[in-house]
């Protein structure tokens, strides 16, 4: 089974200032890692994943995340934000081999970004 | 615009009644994944349909259903709605890979509130 602990509910950020959101998660089998963004009134959208390779993988609208596979994170960063990133954002997890009945996301708390003037 | 479609967008239910959430998945998906996203949580897994057959399903009761078609399209069904029951249930379609790469396609959700 996988859980996954977003360790902030809420970071308020002023406009151009770098942010952080915080993910961690457990598993007892090797994961994907997921960040989803989800805008007021709407769905959930694919920011960036990590399924092999390079630790640090780069999303859409500028974010980045970063898997530590030692300290089971995959914390994602913006170096400067923009109003337009106030949103929710959410981080997931699935086994990353096939899994009967397992093939689905686990999600978090989730964290709500709100940037200011 | 992710070519995911739910309807409705907006009900409002009493306790102990039932609700049907339809959902029309982007062409050439062959699977549909159901999610509940409880106000100020993240989604929690339903269930998820392959080809007409369930394919996977979470921690939530039978009388949670649900049904997929021969086009791919898919309802969810629940019985005897509880108060807990309101939520905004989220659909999202994909290749069977997809569900578990992340190659999701969501929904904008019908939100139904349970009085």
């Amino acid at each position: 089974a996988q859980s996954v602990t977003q360790l902030d509910s809420q970071v308020p950020v002023f406009e151009e200032a770098p942010v952080e959101l915080r993910c961690n998660y457990s598993s007892s089998v090797s994961v994907y890692l997921f960040w989803y963004v989800q805008y007021p009134n709407q769905g959930l959208q694919l920011l960036l994943k990590y399924l092999s390779g390079s630790t640090l993988v780069k999303g859409i609208n500028g974010f980045e995340a970063e898997f530590n596979k030692s300290q089971t994170s995959f914390h994602l960063r913006k170096p400067s934000v923009h109003i337009s990133d106030t949103a929710e954002y959410f981080c997931a997890v699935s086994p990353s081999t096939y899994i009967q009945g397992a093939q689905k996301l686990v999600f978090g708390q989730g964290t709500r970004l709100t940037i200011n003037p | 615009e992710t070519g995911v479609t739910q309807s409705p967008t907006h009900l409002i239910k009493t306790r102990g009644q039932q609700v049907t959430l339809r959902c029309s998945s982007q062409s050439g998906h062959n699977t549909v994944s159901w999610y509940q996203q409880a106000l100020g949580q993240g989604p929690q897994f339903i269930f998820q349909y392959y080809r007409e057959e369930e394919n996977g399903r979470g921690n939530f009761p039978p009388r949670f259903s649900g049904l997929q078609f021969p086009n791919y399209s898919s309802e969810l069904n629940v019985n005897a709605l509880e108060l807990d029951d309101s939520a905004l249930y989220l659909c999202a379609s994909s290749l069977r890979s997809g569900a578990r790469t992340g190659e999701l396609f969501f929904g904008e959700g019908s939100r139904l509130t349970v009085l």
